[in-house]
């Protein structure tokens, strides 16, 4: 079956810190990824989508970037955090061929800038 | 563009009132996917229910039921018998044609459940 590993669970980061947020996921190939925020209200905005290694497509301009290294790796990245970054986060994946039947969530990092 | 309007920020019942919450919302795609997800204080995603755009029957698991309207481009979901673990904020979605690449999840702002004892 598969399943999405997202980590770590809890993340306090000082203003100005870096940040890195992995998220993997089994049982399946070449799936689409995600990354999304849910800031202070309780509305999920889509921050990145992956399509495939290395290619990478931001939904809105911000102080975060992401990665895909690997098939199933997925990483949310800062250079500088700040304030306004904290939020939960939440990766997900989608099934790109042969209808879907959800998309699957990992548990969230919930990150709190100071 | 496609929009998804969950009008009822925050709704309070009584243990074992029927509760219904709604879902309305925009796209110019003919073919797309709705979804409804619980998310519990512990803040993961569970996925509840996903509908497709040309299949208008609605569904029943247990307490919930889903009433899927294209006219009215609304897609409520009816909790029977409330219990206090269905105490969550609850999320309508819509995505386009998920056989396209980059396809992706619109969110709904959320309902916030509350169910008293």
């Amino acid at each position: 079956s598969q399943t999405i590993h997202q980590w770590p669970a809890t993340l306090v980061q000082p203003v100005g810190s870096p940040l890195s947020l992995e998220c993997t996921v089994e049982g399946t190939s070449n799936p689409n990824l995600y990354w999304y925020r849910q800031a202070a209200g309780r509305g999920l905005q889509l921050l990145f989508y992956s399509v495939g290694i290395g290619q990478i497509s931001s939904e809105v301009p911000q102080n975060l970037s992401a990665s895909r290294p690997q098939d199933r790796q997925f990483i949310l990245s800062s250079k500088k955090l700040l304030l306004s970054d904290s939020g939960f986060y939440l990766c997900a994946w989608q099934k790109l061929r042969g209808g879907v039947t959800e998309a699957f969530f990992g548990q969230g990092t919930r990150l709190t800038v100071v | 563009a496609q929009k998804v309007t969950q009008a009822q920020t925050e709704i309070s019942v009584v243990e074992k009132e029927d509760v219904t919450l709604d879902c309305v919302y925009e796209t110019r795609d003919t073919t797309y996917y709705l979804f409804w997800y619980k998310q519990p204080p512990s803040g993961e995603l569970v996925f509840l229910i996903r509908r497709n755009s040309f299949d208008e029957q609605n569904e029943i698991s247990g307490r919930y039921s889903w009433n899927f309207q294209k006219s009215t481009s609304s897609f409520n979901f009816t909790i029977t018998a409330s219990q206090v673990v269905d105490s969550a904020v609850y999320f309508c979605a819509l995505s386009e044609d998920q056989e396209t690449s980059g396809s992706r999840l619109t969110f709904g702002e959320g309902t916030q459940l509350t169910v008293n004892p």
